[in-house]
Formats: C-alpha cells, structure tokens, sequence
C-alpha cells in the first residue's frame, strides 16, 4: 500500500502567487518523521525539512512553511509568494521505525511538479 | 567541497552489459545508501550500508550489487543490464542516529541509458 501520497501531479502558478503542496501520509507507527525535499531542473534532491511525530508545531523558514497535522496525516507545505526559480518537483517522505530499529527508510510520495511562471 | 559526489554523471552502454557506479562522501557519515528514480520521478531505495554493513535489501534482482569498500564508499555493480535498468541513481549519505531519522544528503545522480 502507498504510504505517502502526493495527489497534486502538477502545479501550474504565476509568479507572487501562494501555493500548497499536500501530502498525506499513511503509518501505523506512533514515532515516525516526515520529509519534504527538492528536485529543482538540474536534477539534484535538496533536504528540505524534517518533522518527528511528536513535533506538531508548524514551521516557517523564509516563504517557506508547513503544516503538520497528525489528525489529518498530513504535512502540508506552503510557499509564498512564489518564484520562477521554485520550479521544481517537491517530494514528501516518510520514515518509520523498520527491523533493524532504525529510521533511516525513506519512503517516497510521487511527488508534485511545480511551474511557476513570470 | 563536494559532500556525496558519483561518478559518473551519464552512462550509456548496450544490453547485456556490465557496468559500475561510484560513489563516495565526505561527510563523516556512517551510513550509505542507492536510490533509483525511473523515468516518472518515482524515488524507490534499494539498498543502505552502515558502515560496510548491509542494513537494508530492498526487493532488488540480485543482477545489482552494492559494494562498500569503507564507509566513505558504496558503489553499485550492475550484471547483465536490461532496457528497464535505464533510470537515474542516486546516492546519498547519512548519520544513522538511533532512535531518530537524520537527513539524507544526496548525489548529482547518475543517468544510466541502457539501448
């Protein structure tokens, strides 16, 4: 089954709109982390955020916020004020504790290819 | 300055053959891992090494073999390669922290076209 879902395939905005990416995630898991990286044109996976379980306070780093919410299994991210240079593809995953007690597989939304334009 | 670097960043060969990935960061981190992406953006990991210890095996055919010679290395060993083998690669490093997710730093990618 999909453990982090990205319904938004695409996003068309135009410049200085807002836009918010969804990602919904699925865990049986009381302790688990979220992830939101970058995949700009060049193709390179820049880290965005990490978000533990136990964390629900939103956060916001420059135009960039999100939103996490445990009743809604979602974790939401927000740009604002977008730019042309934000043209990318966004990926939320998700990490949970697995066999070896370890955190560290990441399971990977579709991801969502955002285009702003000028 | 390079934190995880790959080499190299395109390989094209033919059906059948065998072909080899490298990777190595300088992070200080302990442990390493392969992720594939294929042609929709679909980001699957495939294996991670602890230092030089496979720690996860993901249900990869056993034509792919990941090798780490130190924990600063994992290179990725592709037998008999097949046209469905053709996707981007990534490799990305890590702290392993117990009891916590650390981040992922990762390669360029390595884009491997199999004809």
């Amino acid at each position: 089954a999909q453990k982090v879902t990205q319904a938004q395939t695409e996003i068309s905005v135009v410049e200085k709109e807002d836009v918010t990416l969804d990602c919904v995630y699925e865990t049986r898991d009381t302790t688990y982390y979220l992830f939101w990286y970058k995949q700009p044109p060049s193709g390179e996976l820049v880290f965005l955020i990490r978000r533990n379980s136990f964390d629900e306070q939103n956060e916001i780093s420059g135009r960039y916020s999100w939103n996490f919410q445990k009743s809604t299994s979602s974790f939401n991210f927000t740009i604002t004020a977008s730019q042309v240079v934000d043209s990318a593809v966004y990926f939320c995953a998700l990490s949970e504790r697995w066999t070896s007690g370890g955190y560290n597989k990441l399971i990977f939304g579709a991801g969502t290819r955002l285009a702003v334009h000028p | 300055d390079t934190a995880v670097s790959q080499t190299p960043k395109y390989l094209v060969t033919q059906m059948g053959n065998d072909k080899s990935i490298k990777c190595e960061q300088n992070l200080g981190h302990d442990t390493m891992y392969w992720y594939k992406q294929d042609s929709k953006k679909f980001l699957k990991i495939m294996f991670s090494y602890n230092n030089k210890e496979l720690i996860i095996n993901e249900t990869v055919p056993n034509r792919f073999s990941p090798k780490s010679p130190d924990k600063a290395h994992l290179n990725l060993h592709i037998n008999s390669l097949e046209l469905g083998d053709s996707a981007v690669y990534f490799c990305a490093s890590s702290l392993l922290g117990q009891g916590r997710a650390n981040e992922q730093f990762f390669g360029p990618g390595t884009r491997l076209t199999v004809l």
